[in-house]
C-alpha cells in the first residue's frame, strides 16, 4: 500500500460527458502529479501540483483541468470526453515540489472507460 | 531534446533466467535514472535509482548501472523468479528544477515456473 487513494477505481461513462477524479496524496505529502496511462500513449505526464500550485505541466489536453485543495486532495477533471480518453489515470505524490527527487509514490489509479 | 527509448516486450523467461531489460536516453545534461515496477492490479512502484554517471541502483536482486558513455541504464537480474512478472518502466528525470519524470513504454515480464 503506497498511501495515494484514488476514487473512483473503475468509472464508465458516454462520450461528451464530464467526470471528476479525487486523489488523496500520503500523509505529508505536498506533491501530486497525474499521469494517464493508455495501451498506445504509455505512460504521459500531465500535470503537477505542489502545496495548492501548479507547478509543472505535461500533455494535458485543453478539456482537462486539475486543481489541489487545501487539505492537498487532488482533483482531475475530464471534460467533453471521447473514446480516445479511455485510459487509466494515475495520481502519484512526492513530499517535494522542485526540485523533483524522481521519488514518487502511486495510487492504484482510476480506469476510465468511455463509451 | 530529451526521450528514453526501453526495450520492447514482451518477456517470457523460465524461472532462474537472467534478465536484461535495455533502456537508453537521449538528454543534453545528466538526468537522474530510475526503474520502476507495475505489478498486476497495482500502480507503480519504485524499483531502483542512480543518480550520477556510475552510479550502480540495486533492489530485490535487481541491478543498474548509469552509463554515461552509452547513456544507458540497462536493468538486469541473475535469476528470475515468478513472483517478478510485471511491467518493468525506466524513467530518466529531465528538466533541471522543472524536472519531471519522463516514462519508457514499460516492458512486461512475463517468468514461467
Amino acid at each position: 500500500d503506497s498511501g495515494v487513494t484514488q476514487t473512483p477505481k473503475h468509472l464508465i461513462t458516454a462520450t461528451g460527458q464530464r467526470v471528476t477524479l479525487r486523489c488523496s496524496p500520503r500523509s505529508g505529502d505536498l506533491s501530486v502529479y497525474w499521469y494517464q496511462q493508455s495501451l498506445d500513449q504509455g505512460l504521459q505526464f500531465l500535470i503537477q501540483y505542489y502545496n495548492g500550485e501548479e507547478r509543472a505541466k505535461g500533455n494535458i489536453l485543453e478539456r482537462f483541468s486539475a486543481q489541489q485543495f487545501p487539505d492537498l486532495h487532488s482533483e482531475l477533471n475530464l471534460s467533453s470526453l471521447e473514446l480516445g480518453d479511455s485510459a487509466l489515470y494515475f495520481c502519484a505524490s512526492s513530499i517535494q515540489g522542485t526540485p523533483n527527487t524522481g521519488e514518487l509514490f502511486f495510487g492504484e489509479g482510476s480506469r476510465l472507460t468511455v463509451l | 531534446g530529451n526521450s528514453v527509448t526501453q526495450m520492447e516486450g514482451p518477456v517470457t523467461l523460465s524461472e532462474e533466467a537472467f534478465l536484461t531489460i535495455n533502456c537508453t536516453y537521449t538528454a543534453t545534461g545528466y538526468p537522474s535514472l530510475f526503474w520502476y515496477v507495475q505489478y498486476p492490479g497495482e500502480g507503480l512502484q519504485l524499483l531502483l535509482k542512480a543518480t550520477k554517471a556510475d552510479d550502480k541502483g540495486s533492489n530485490k536482486g535487481f541491478e543498474a548501472t548509469y552509463r554515461k558513455e552509452t547513456t544507458s541504464f540497462h536493468l538486469e537480474k541473475g535469476s528470475v523468479q515468478v513472483s517478478d512478472s510485471a511491467v518493468y518502466f525506466c524513467a530518466p528525470l529531465f528538466g533541471g528544477s522543472q524536472g519531471n519524470l519522463i516514462f519508457g513504454k514499460g516492458t512486461k515480464l512475463s517468468v514461467k515456473p
